[in-house]
Formats: C-alpha cells, sequence, structure tokens
C-alpha cells in the first residue's frame, strides 16, 4: 500500500487531454514539492516536473503540474501514442523521514 | 553527458550475496546525493534509502536495513548496492538515482539492474 494514492490507469484518446491525481497528507504532499516521472516500458523513470510545476530542460510544455493542499495533479495535453507509460508523482515525507512514491498510473492512448 | 551507468543483469541463488555498480559521469559526483530505487516485476517504484556522496554516509528506508549496504568509491566516481543473504523476494530491478541539489527530485537516473534470485 503507497503513502501516495494514484488511480491505477487513465485512459485518452490522441490528441486530448488527461490528469493524474496523486493524494497524500500533511506529513508530505501538504508541506513538501511534488515530482513526477514518466517511465516508458521497460526504461527507467524520467523526470517530468519537479517543485510541484517546474519542467526540467526537454520536457515538453505539454506537461504541466499543480498541488493544492494535500493533492497534486500531473496533465497532458495533446496526447500522443508516445506518451503511453507508467506515471509517478513523489515527495519527501516528514514524519517517515524518506521520500515516498504513488504507486503509479498507467496511460493508455487509444 | 550527464549520465549513471549500471552494472549488468545478476541472477543469484538464495542466500548468495550481490553488488549493483552505479557509475557516474558528467558532472562532480561529491556534488550532488546518490539515492537507490527498487521495483519489483510488474509494481511500482519503492525508495531504498540514500547515501552522501561527500561523506559516505548511508541513510536506509525502513525494510532496507540489515541485509542492504550502500557504499561509494569516489576515485572512479561510483555508488554500490550490495544485497546479501539474498530471497527470491529481493528479484527486481535496482534503479540508482541522483538528487538534484535544487529541486530534491531525481533528476537522473541509471538504465536499472535487473537482480534475479532464483534456486
Amino acid at each position: 500500500q503507497s503513502v501516495l494514492t494514484q488511480p491505477p490507469s487513465v485512459s485518452a484518446a490522441p490528441g486530448q487531454k488527461v490528469t493524474i491525481s496523486c493524494s497524500g497528507s500533511s506529513s508530505n504532499i501538504g508541506n513538501n514539492y511534488v515530482s513526477w516521472y514518466q517511465q516508458l516500458p521497460g526504461t527507467a523513470p524520467k523526470l517530468l516536473i519537479y517543485d510541484n510545476n517546474k519542467r526540467p530542460s526537454g520536457i515538453p510544455d505539454r506537461f504541466s503540474g499543480s498541488k493544492s493542499g494535500t493533492s497534486a495533479t500531473l496533465g497532458i495535453t495533446g496526447l500522443q501514442t508516445g506518451d503511453e507509460a507508467d506515471y509517478y508523482c513523489g515527495t519527501w515525507d516528514s514524519s517517515l523521514s524518506g521520500w515516498v512514491f504513488g504507486g503509479g498510473t498507467k496511460l493508455t492512448v487509444l | 553527458q550527464v549520465q549513471l551507468v549500471q552494472s549488468g543483469s545478476e541472477l543469484k541463488k538464495p542466500g548468495a550475496s550481490v553488488k549493483v555498480s552505479c557509475k557516474a559521469s558528467g558532472y562532480t559526483f561529491t556534488s550532488y546525493a546518490m539515492n537507490w530505487v527498487r521495483q519489483a516485476p510488474g509494481q511500482g517504484l519503492e525508495w531504498m534509502g540514500w547515501i552522501n556522496t561527500n561523506t559516505g554516509n548511508p541513510t536506509y528506508a525502513q525494510g532496507f536495513t540489515g541485509r542492504f549496504v550502500f557504499s561509494l568509491d569516489t576515485s572512479v566516481s561510483t555508488a554500490y548496492l550490495q544485497i546479501s543473504s539474498l530471497k527470491a523476494e529481493d528479484t527486481a530491478v535496482y534503479y540508482c538515482a541522483r538528487v538534484s541539489v535544487t529541486s530534491g527530485a531525481f533528476d537522473i537516473w541509471g538504465q536499472g539492474t535487473m537482480v534475479t534470485v532464483s534456486s
């Protein structure tokens, strides 16, 4: 059971928009920055969003992040088949004194 | 370019030990902490802990104490994960991941090392 809760799967058609939620508590998301990672099939995770809503160099602006209270959201617009992947949220948990990840969300682009 | 290159897949018998390496290049190794993350087959990411690359001081997450050891060889910019008394449930892909100084996020990941424990 992950400390951060994500939906197991989401789906949408090419060109559409999708959001992925990540729910936590005051000991993690509520008081720490959230980052998001994309894991394409058979590859290592890749940083997509850091500090709740910042994109590393090279990440297209189709990807966005937001945070409100103890929840965070990843948004992806203009969906492409190449976006099919597992997406994970992560943050520091002050109570556990450790990093925690969500259980991951599988994105299917129909 | 900045990258982390891990050692190759391992097949071990229960009770054996394994040592996974993670070689950094393209940046100053001791300027960034190194984390280890486990991903069991078909499962999500699980943070194992981190090592301070300046002091060599490791911190282990709950569930990763005792049989798991993080170490460094700064002369070759390499971090290591050693697992002893291997069990079938240790079968997983193990990733090293650099922590960004500015954000605390894992900005660079190794390609992963598959460790299979089977008799």
